[in-house]
């Protein structure tokens, strides 16, 4: 079973709609959680780190379960722009990431 | 305030040649972390160092691969002898100081594609 996992899509969505994105990690010790974006091959930058008590940034809001350890990402009013693979990230505390291996997303016009 | 900076951004080796591999962090960044994606596949940590000092290296090869941060000057990824299994990109991370909960995220420099033909 692979540490994290994401669902590979693709998601098509058309412009303005609401898209999520969810992910599970297994190790129960994870202390931190992120969300990055890559785009075509390029570095991945950083979305948001997410909180326990789930945190909202814009359009997008991500919450954290840790009973279940799941993860979800929720992208409101799909820009073009958001085109990419999102990349679920844990961390155990010792800043050795583990990257899930993304979920693609195609907003179309 | 620039990012991370990585280079070459491209490299090419022929097998059995060495390869070094730059980065240096942003500024007020005191650690480094080295990833490497190979094609069609996520993201692999390979070792956290801060300077001068290894701290993790849990995700390196065992052989032919080594990493150092010196106190002056950027961190280098060397790779010895390369091989084609070894054609990937190189990401390089940093972050500041500060516990965990907060205040380190990484951030991720350009990254260097090796192509080892």
């Amino acid at each position: 079973r692979k540490e994290v996992e994401q669902d590979p899509g693709p998601f098509n969505v058309p412009e303005g709609a609401t898209v999520a994105f969810n992910c599970t990690y297994s190790n129960s010790a994870s202390q931190s959680f992120f969300w990055y974006r890559q785009d075509c091959r390029k570095e991945p930058k950083l979305l948001m780190s997410v909180y326990s008590s789930g945190n909202e940034d814009g359009r997008f809001t991500a919450q954290l379960n840790r009973a279940s350890q799941y993860i979800s990402l929720l992208i409101r009013d799909s820009k073009l722009s958001d085109s990419a693979t999102y990349l679920c990230v844990v961390d155990t505390g010792r800043r050795a990431l583990t990257f899930g291996s993304g979920t693609r997303l195609q907003v179309q016009p | 305030n620039a990012g991370v900076m990585q280079n070459p951004r491209h490299l090419v080796r022929r097998r059995g040649q060495e390869a070094r591999l730059r980065c240096s962090p942003m500024k007020g960044h005191s650690h480094v972390y080295w990833y490497r994606q190979l094609p069609e596949e996520g993201l692999k940590f390979m070792v956290y160092l801060q300077k001068e000092n290894i701290i993790d290296e849990s995700g390196m090869p065992k052989e032919r691969f080594s990493a150092e941060f010196p106190k002056e000057g950027p961190s280098i990824l060397r790779i010895q002898q390369v091989v084609r299994g070894d054609s990937a990109a190189y990401f390089c991370a940093s972050s500041p100081s500060g516990g965990t909960g907060g205040g380190y995220e990484q951030y991720f420099g350009p990254g260097t594609r090796l192509t080892v033909t």
